[in-house]
């Protein structure tokens, strides 16, 4: 049961553009949705991070919307960049226990010149 | 910023052997640490968390005793792969957070590939 729903699976954008990606999740009790960024051979880095109290936010060029009526929330990157080829992946985690964090299955972005 | 370091970044074992990975943190104390596996093209799927001076909790379908976990300290947890085959071929990557911080992010460390062959 995929409980964090992520789309596209692939997007092309031109440098410059802005590239989005969506998620959705069923799980109520979710309260913590982090956004990772991960090249190739790597490990996974947190990019930026989101409360359901707040409905966006930004850092940079990256921000979150978050609509808890919708249970979604999406990245956008603003003047998406070639350096910002890379596989982006949403999460949800919950604040009780040791908050263990379900991951989307990835959105592989390629930025072309 | 924390660093979680991983190691080795890369293992080639036969069948039928077994391999052992280790995750520290390098700069800060960890009570928990969870490891993750991931095959290409695919997303990250937890296998199990990983308490210290603890047994570790694994996620459903996960054999316990073919992936031992040990979390021995504040800032090293190990998980070794036993009778590796083929099918263990992955991506594993471990991750931790700050002690006492249940609601700060994750810290990844750099994944290990393993191959078996």
């Amino acid at each position: 049961q995929q409980q964090v729903k992520q789309s596209p699976q692939s997007l092309i954008v031109q440098k410059g553009g802005i590239s989005i990606i969506n998620c959705a999740y069923e799980n109520t009790a979710f309260d913590y949705f982090p956004w990772y960024q991960q090249f190739p051979g790597k490990g996974p880095a947190l990019l930026i991070a989101i409360r359901p109290d707040v409905s966006e936010k930004k850092e940079g060029r990256f921000t979150i919307s978050f609509n808890k009526s919708a249970k979604q929330f999406s990245l956008h990157i603003m003047d998406s960049q070639p350096g910002d080829s890379a596989t982006y992946f949403c999460a949800a985690a919950n604040s009780g226990g040791y908050q263990k964090v379900t991951f989307g299955i990835g959105t592989k972005l390629q930025v072309i010149p | 910023g924390a660093v979680v370091s991983q190691h080795p970044s890369r293992v080639i074992c036969k069948s039928g052997t077994s391999v052992k990975i280790e995750c520290r943190s390098l700069d800060f104390q960890a009570t928990t640490m969870f490891w993750y596996r991931q095959f290409p093209k695919q997303s990250l799927m937890l296998m199990a968390t990983s308490n210290e001076g603890s047994k570790a909790t694994y996620e459903q379908g996960v054999e316990k005793d073919k992936f031992l976990i040990n979390h021995a300290s504040l800032t090293l947890s190990t998980l070794t792969v036993t009778s590796a085959h083929p099918e263990d071929s992955s991506f594993y990557i471990c991750s931790a957070r700050l002690r006492g911080h249940y609601n700060s992010p994750l810290h990844f460390g750099n994944g290990t590939r393993l191959t078996v062959t």
